[in-house]
């Protein structure tokens, strides 16, 4: 069974700049959550969709936005990139009902130049 | 809003030691999860915890709920090498439903 995918793996864009990453969850997992996590720090909780809606989301400026798909897969934007933008982007997907153990993908490098 | 906090920040310890994380929750939790996050990698779950004072061990591992279910440790007797990396506990609170994550705890072992 294939794992949480993400894409790209790496990316580097520039200040000002758009930026779009892709999440496809676990077959069968309704819920996506995206988290940022910058060079060395922890994970700040992003967004959370689930059956295709927006349930949740942290404390981050209105430039970040996302959204899931009819196939759970889920987008994150982000606009006018900045440099402290510069993290490593997880999509985790959980099952609906399960236990709410989150499986995360291998992340999205970013580097905001 | 709710916030996570776990101690030590970072630690280094000899091969064979031991070692312990502490985390606290500034509200209660519906349930705790661990995850570790070995270098350049990503979060892996290793357990979950959801009753008021559980305890549970994996080989060398042991999590422990508090009582008031706002706090949990993870303790590993004699580490090995292979432990090292980033631990991270991870609680649901309130009705958000959403996971939030400890600020984490690095763990290096010296051979």
């Amino acid at each position: 069974e294939a794992g949480v995918t993400q894409s790209p793996t790496h990316l580097i864009k520039t200040r000002g700049q758009q930026v779009t990453l892709r999440c496809s969850p676990i077959s069968g997992h309704t819920s996506v959550y995206w988290y940022q996590q910058a060079l060395g720090l922890g994970l700040q909780f992003l967004l959370w969709y689930d059956e295709g809606e927006e349930r949740n989301r942290g404390n981050f400026p209105p430039r970040f936005s996302g959204r899931q798909f009819p196939n759970y897969s889920s987008e994150l934007n982000v606009n006018a990139l900045e440099l402290e933008d510069s993290a490593l982007y997880l999509c985790a997907s959980r099952a609906l009902g399960h236990t709410g153990e989150l499986f995360f993908g291998e992340g999205s490098r970013l580097t905001v130049l | 809003g709710q916030q996570v906090m776990q101690i030590p920040q970072y630690q280094h310890v000899q091969e064979g030691e031991d070692f312990t994380t502490y985390c606290n929750s500034s509200t209660t939790l519906s349930n705790i999860q661990w995850y570790k996050q070995r270098p350049g990698g990503h979060p892996v779950f290793l357990i979950q915890l959801v009753k008021s004072g559980e305890v549970k061990k994996q080989k060398r591992l042991t999590f422990q709920f508090g009582e008031a279910k706002k706090n949990s440790s993870l303790h590993i007797t004699a580490t090995q090498t292979t432990d090292v990396g980033t631990y991270f506990c991870a609680g649901y609170g309130g009705a958000t439903n959403k996971l939030i994550f400890g600020t984490g705890t690095l763990l290096a072992v010296q051979p």
